[in-house]
């Protein structure tokens, strides 16, 4: 039984590059979520796909942020013209298709540091 | 709007005594709650989740959740703590009418527990 992964699991890179994470969903999951976790706080949702659909974002996804999920498979999380304030651990999740309320399995995070 | 609150920055006690880590929430509406625990540098472990019926929920790893409608509240206790469940707990909300499922964490409660 695979969980959710995600890579790269730590990435540090210079003010103003790009960076995309991506994110590998438990199979036939066909929700997933994306959740930025700051140090000393919990995780803060960034965005919500069913299958392929984008159907949620949150007022943190600022314009830099973009996120896909183009098969409603794996999803990538890209971060334009990166600033010290996107330092983060970024989170994914996803759940199964459900009539009740499916619990969200997490991956692992990736630690992104912008120096 | 809704909240999920944890008052206790960080939570000590000795190995072999019960644990308790405090959660309360304010949502208009249903509640479903969960509480999820990180160990340093990985992702989220769900634990247990309230969504109906029993007030009291058991979970993974000997822990359980009592869910208080009155004083909105939904902690989560283990009767006899061990070393190796030091690390740190969220609690989570999410509205039962919220269809995409999006969860609202606290700022974390973190465990030590001493042998």
């Amino acid at each position: 039984d695979t969980g959710v992964s995600q890579d790269p699991r730590h990435k540090i890179t210079k003010r103003g590059q790009n960076v995309t994470f991506r994110c590998d969903p438990i199979s036939e999951h066909n929700r997933l979520y994306w959740y930025r976790q700051t140090l000393g706080q919990g995780p803060e949702f960034l965005t919500y796909f069913q299958n392929e659909a984008q159907l949620e974002k949150s007022r943190l996804l600022s314009d830099r942020f973009s996120a896909e999920r183009p098969k409603g498979s794996f999803s990538t999380l890209e971060i334009q013209r990166t600033e010290q304030g996107d330092s983060a651990m970024y989170l994914c999740a996803s759940s199964p298709p459900q009539g009740r309320p499916g619990t969200q399995y997490f991956g692992p995070g990736t630690r992104l540091l912008v120096l | 709007a809704q909240s999920v609150a944890q008052p206790e920055d960080q939570v000590n006690v000795a190995e072999g005594n019960p644990l308790t880590v405090k959660c309360t929430y304010s949502v208009s509406g249903n509640p479903y709650l969960f509480w999820y625990v990180q160990y340093p540098n990985r992702g989220l472990q769900f634990l247990l989740k309230y969504i109906t019926g029993d007030n009291l929920v058991k979970g993974s790893y000997g822990f359980e959740a009592e869910f208080n409608k009155s004083q909105t509240s939904f902690h989560l206790k283990k009767p006899s703590a061990l070393v190796s469940d030091s690390a740190l707990y969220f609690c989570a909300v999410r509205l039962a009418t919220d269809s995409w499922g999006k969860l609202q964490f606290g700022a974390g409660t973190q465990v030590v527990v001493t042998p």
